[in-house]
């Protein structure tokens, strides 16, 4: 079965960098496109970017443009997203999301599977 | 940017009864070459992770119940709960994965 597995939660001082790991089983995983998602202390979803695992190339969403960066090792499938330059604001549970079908569908883009959560916590 | 907003932000239904969210966006997500709408309805529970419900404006994801339908085109959708279960209790929200940012409406609480 598909299965997202996210990193353990973090705590990181105003300035610092966080790097959320997710590592998948049960699916090929360069075939999926994966994107993250974070929802903040009260607030609704928040799309961040997308990350083609085969090729690498990603898309941010222009809130986190030269802040954020999507990797991945294909050969342990482990997607990684890091922020860098962490705020308060940036206290959020973080979340991997892996399309609902592989590149070769049409439904690629739409968040079929997703990880528990990483909560990354910002304080001083 | 696509713009999402939803309506209401809250609502409270009775058990039973009937729910209804609705979604607009800021320009059309019909994709006019294939007819399709790139509209999708997430359902949220506190500590758990979002679940797809609808994709395709009104395709129910398997395993969804038939209480559960989406409809919509353009720029206008809904998601139509039509006998509120206790375990509907959470928060909706809609996305549209048209254009980069795929962006999400602000979520809408269902409550009993």
């Amino acid at each position: 079965q598909v299965q997202l597995v996210q990193s353990g939660a973090e705590v990181k001082k105003p300035g610092a960098s966080v790097k959320v790991s997710c590592k998948a089983s049960g699916y090929t995983f360069p075939s999926y496109d994966i994107s993250w998602v974070r929802q903040a202390t009260g607030q609704g979803l928040e799309w961040m970017g997308w990350m083609n695992p085969d090729s690498g190339d990603t898309g941010f969403a222009q809130k986190f443009q030269g802040r954020v960066s999507m990797t991945r090792s294909t050969s342990i499938s482990t997607a990684y997203m890091e922020l860098s330059s962490l705020r308060s604001e940036d206290t959020a549970v973080y979340y991997c999301a892996r399309g609902r079908t592989a590149y070769s569908g049409s439904d690629y883009a739409i968040l079929g599977y997703w990880g528990q959560g990483t909560l990354v916590t910002v304080s001083s | 940017d696509i713009v999402m907003t939803q309506s209401p932000d809250s609502l409270a239904v009775s058990l039973g009864e009937r729910a209804t969210i609705n979604c607009k966006s800021s320009q059309s997500v019909l994709y006019r070459s294939n007819s399709k709408n790139y509209l999708a309805w997430y359902q949220h529970k506190p500590g758990q992770p979002p679940k797809l419900l609808i994709y395709w404006a009104s395709t129910r994801e398997s395993g969804v119940p038939d209480r559960f339908s989406g409809s919509g085109s353009g720029t206008d959708f809904t998601l139509t709960i039509s006998s509120l279960q206790a375990e509907d209790v959470a928060v909706y929200y809609c996305q549209q994965y048209y254009s980069t940012p795929r962006t999400f409406g602000q979520g809408t609480k269902v409550e009993i």
